[in-house]
């Protein structure tokens, strides 16, 4: 079975710094990746995803995954933070062979103004 | 282009009632999920509907939950007994399903479930 860990409950960075969210995954084939946002009170937003292709995948809001196959890893990153994304972040994945699609237990982004 | 509507938003019922809880998908999204997300806690899978196939149950924590989808569209979720552990907010979403492709899911705003 598919499984997700995302190993911070909070990150805190700095406006304009760069931030990562951390996303480890665990399935029996290839995954198909998922990055969502949840702002307070709002409902959960897709952000971006990894199905094949280039390991570097761009999505909403600046925010850009790496997809490594070998740390079976799905980091989300972006290059400079605003204080606007501050919110909750789950990391997502699907195994191939099926459609269900496991979220990780999220982690709080806190940014610093 | 409506979204995805879930019903009641709020719902306070006392320990040992029964509820239920609906969903209605974005029009031609064939695939259908419920997660439960406990205060402070992350997304936990429940059930998954496709199309016209057999329904996944293996996220369902007990037997006092069960999920109904009519074809390719209202799902209503159902708790029976409903006990104080099982307060949470109920998430739907829904996604064009597979056939060949990997599309986002879409998410309603979920109902706020509360047993005293």
């Amino acid at each position: 079975a598919q499984s997700v860990a995302q190993p911070e409950d909070q990150v805190n960075v700095a406006e304009g710094n760069p931030l990562t969210v951390k996303c480890t995954y665990s399935v029996s084939g290839n995954p198909y990746l998922f990055w969502y946002v949840q702002y307070p009170n709002r409902g959960l937003q897709f952000l971006l995803k990894y199905i094949t292709g280039d390991n570097l995948v761009k999505g909403s809001y600046g925010f850009e995954a790496e997809f490594n196959k070998s740390q079976t890893s799905f980091h989300l990153k972006k290059p400079s933070a605003l204080v606007s994304d501050s919110a909750l972040y789950f990391c997502a994945v699907r195994d191939r062979r099926d459609d269900k699609i496991i979220f990780g237990k999220g982690t709080r982004l806190h940014i610093l103004p | 282009g409506a979204g995805v509507s879930q019903s009641p938003s709020n719902k306070v019922t006392e320990k040992g009632k029964d509820v239920e809880l609906r969903c209605d998908p974005i029009s031609g999204h064939t695939a259908l999920y419920w997660y439960r997300q406990r205060l402070g806690q992350g997304l936990e899978f429940l059930i998954y509907f496709q199309g016209n196939s057999a329904p996944d149950k293996s996220g369902l924590p007990s037997d006092r939950f069960s999920a109904e989808r009519t074809g390719e569209s209202v799902s209503t979720l159902t708790i029976q007994r409903t006990q104080q552990e099982d307060s949470a907010v109920y998430l739907c979403a829904s996604s064009k399903g597979s056939s060949g492709s990997v599309n986002e899911q879409f998410f309603g705003p979920g109902t706020r479930l509360t047993v005293l």
